[in-house]
């Protein structure tokens, strides 16, 4: 049964970057049907998709935060870590690791890529603050 | 990018039958799939509908999916309601390399 788990400090400063890896068991990280996705929730609020990768390195982005996110993998350690820049109060929120399912399908005739969530990470509450 | 409103809350007795409802801000419902994602307090969201309509193994067929493109929404219907049926639930949607999820749900079984 595919596992992940999310790790990393609990608490950030202001300006800082945080840091966070997933750790997938289970199951091979360098599987051809699967990207390996982050999401984020703010304290009493709603999911944010923050960005997913492909085990050769290919990547996704939220445009509202591609300016500060990096997602990397490492295939050797079946991990993914994502890092995000110059934080702020606004980027405290609990951040979940999930395996972001991919395919192609038609619609009306033309390819269209889609793809949804399963399963997640517990989740880990970063915090932002001095 | 597009956006995805739900209602804030709904609530409903055991038993009885209620659908939640995701409204797409622009572009079509149907030019991609909508899934659905149900997530109780201090865990992790589950899905419990992919593909607009299908059901992820263990969900019960008392859940169920579906999309309107007259009103541009998808719904989530949940028959027989149950106590534990009380969650958040959101539903979520792509396009052009954007995954979106909405603001969700808080389903009050009462």
């Amino acid at each position: 049964q595919l596992q992940l788990q999310e790790s990393g400090p609990g608490l950030v400063k202001p300006s800082e970057t945080l840091s966070l890896t997933c750790n997938v068991s289970g199951g091979s990280i360098s599987s051809s049907s699967y990207y390996w996705g982050w999401i984020r929730q703010p304290p009493g609020k709603g999911l944010e998709w923050i960005g997913s990768i492909y085990y050769s390195g290919s990547t996704y982005y939220n445009p509202s935060l591609k300016s500060r996110v990096n997602i990397s993998v490492d295939t050797s350690k079946n991990q993914f870590s994502l890092n995000l820049r110059s934080v702020t109060a606004a980027d405290t929120a609990v951040y979940y690791c999930a395996r972001h399912i991919l395919f192609v399908h038609m619609v009306q005739g033309d390819p269209t890529l889609s793809g949804w969530f399963d399963p997640w990470g517990q989740g880990t509450l970063v915090t932002v603050s001095s | 990018n597009f956006m995805l409103t739900q209602p804030h809350s709904v609530s409903e007795s055991p038993g009885k039958t209620v659908t939640i409802s995701c409204t797409r801000s622009s572009g079509s419902i149907a030019s991609n799939y909508v899934q659905w994602y149900q997530q109780r307090p201090g865990s992790a969201p589950t899905p419990v509908i992919y593909e607009d309509n299908q059901r992820p193994s263990g969900v019960p067929d008392r859940f169920s999916g579906s999309i309107d493109s007259s009103s541009n929404s998808a719904s989530l219907t949940i028959s027989g309601l149950k106590t534990e049926d009380e969650a958040d639930y959101y539903c979520q949607s792509y396009e052009s390399s954007y995954w979106v999820f909405g603001e969700g749900t808080k389903l009050i079984v009462l």
